[in-house]
């Protein structure tokens, strides 16, 4: 196993315009998550899966944003009508459901330019 | 809302010199991990803790999870110019489904 994909690495865009990000997480782990990623920050959850089902979304996420797992394996991640202020690296991490530890392994992520 | 902070914000040292980062927080946690991430890549998993007092060793790291588990700390021994990175800690409660990330430590070892 390769680990945690990402397409594309990287992405311009202009103001207004729909973009969509994949991800291919580790082929045995269940849980997906999307964080978004801005300099100087960490990581900001936006949203998870389990398996194919959404558990979970952030309030700071937009409606013009949505994710799906639609068969449990991949992801995507769709922003449509994009802003300048979406600019950022968006992160995808994978993990199993285990116990106590919430151990992510993070793709190489997808950096997006708005114009 | 839990939230992590980290110290310092940067540090900058010589290649041989010792260091050690927080993680702080007011909220347990049930586990939290370490990860270093590299300019235009995505973090890499370094350790995870659990148990409050845990002490782990990854090479010349050392990470310890404080007794109420609610604070961390990353010691390098010796730093070497590979060191140089961000390092972010994220902590996980029970049943939350998702970790909470702090904003990290950017640590560059100078030669």
């Amino acid at each position: 196993d390769t680990g945690v994909s990402q397409d594309p690495r990287h992405k311009i865009t202009k103001r207004g315009q729909n973009v969509t990000f994949r991800c291919d997480p580790i082929s045995e782990h269940n849980r997906l998550y999307w964080y978004r990623q801005t300099l100087g920050q960490g990581p900001e959850f936006l949203t998870y899966f389990q398996n194919e089902a959404q558990l979970e979304k952030s309030r700071l996420l937009s409606n013009r944003f949505s994710a799906e797992r639609p068969k449990g394996s991949f992801s995507t991640l769709e922003i449509q009508r994009t802003e300048q202020g979406d600019s950022a690296m968006y992160l995808c991490a994978s993990s199993l459901d285990a116990g106590l530890t919430y151990e992510q392994y993070f793709g190489p992520g997808t950096r997006l330019t708005v114009t | 809302t839990q939230l992590l902070e980290q110290s310092p914000q940067f540090l900058s040292i010589q290649e041989g010199e010792n260091l050690t980062v927080y993680c702080n927080s007011s909220s347990v946690f049930s586990s939290l991990q370490w990860y270093r991430q590299e300019p235009g890549e995505g973090p890499v998993l370094l350790v995870t803790v659990v148990t409050g007092g845990e002490v782990k060793k990854l090479k010349r790291l050392t990470f310890q999870f404080g007794d109420a588990r609610k604070d961390s700390s990353l010691h390098i021994t010796a730093a070497q110019p590979g060191d140089t990175g961000l390092y972010l800690c994220a902590g996980a409660q029970t049943n939350a489904g998702k970790s909470t990330f702090g904003d990290g430590t950017t640590l560059t070892v100078k030669p």
